[in-house]
């Protein structure tokens, strides 16, 4: 079974302090996804990894895919309140038409 | 932009009462799916379709139905609502490869 995995579940950061959120996942797959929620809201798309070395960046927020190690990480730069939010990581699987997602990072960016 | 379209984003049933939960893709999307949100168990898969007529259990199938026969229209029904379906649902299209794209959600008090 497919098991998705994101660290750290919490994450409180400073503005404009560097952070990294990672996705480990457990079978092969080339195809990634972050989504946002907003507290209340339903999920956002950010990005779509579909290939071994994607890297994807959207203002503060760039996203990579490393299907070698089965890693994917949300990098976020020069934090601000704005991106406060939870982040979650979404993998594809082969032969399969849903997606298996991650229990989602917090992130509470501080002034 | 493909638009999911849930028809409510706050109901409140009683118990046991059967309860629907619409949901319409704009685009010609195969898959549909309908998840569960709760705080410390993340999104989980109750049902899933893959095309008109055809559906797949998810995770929790238990306590819930669901119908396609459009294969823009998903719904998700509540044989008969127990507090413990109190959530908030949501609904999402795909077409593959990509990511889902998510409804506004729906949340739902049983009482």
């Amino acid at each position: 079974e497919l098991k998705v995995e994101q660290n750290p579940l919490f994450l409180s950061m400073q503005e404009g302090k560097n952070y990294t959120i990672y996705c480990n996942y457990s079978t092969t797959s080339d195809r990634l996804y972050w989504y946002r929620q907003d507290p209340g809201k339903s999920l956002e798309s950010l990005f779509v990894l579909l290939s071994n070395g994607a890297v994807k960046q959207e203002g503060r927020l760039m996203a990579s895919l490393d299907t070698k190690a089965r890693l994917s990480t949300l990098h976020i730069t020069a934090a601000v309140h704005d991106l406060s939010a939870t982040y979650f990581c979404a993998v594809d699987e082969y032969n399969n038409n849903d997606m298996r997602f991650g229990a989602g990072t917090r992130l509470t960016v501080k002034p | 932009d493909v638009k999911v379209t849930q028809s409510s984003r706050y109901l409140v049933k009683r118990t046991g009462e059967k309860v629907f939960l619409e949901c319409v893709q704009d685009m010609d999307h195969e898959n549909m799916f309908w998840y569960r949100q709760d705080p410390g168990l993340g999104l989980r898969l109750i049902y899933f379709s893959y095309d008109v007529k055809m559906k797949e259990k998810g995770d929790i199938p238990e306590g819930y139905s669901v119908s396609r026969e459009k294969k823009e229209r998903f719904s998700l029904i509540l044989e008969s609502a127990s507090t413990n379906q109190t959530s908030m649902y949501l609904c999402a299209s795909k077409i593959n490869p990509g990511g889902y794209t998510f409804g506004s959600g729906t949340r739902l008090t049983v009482v």
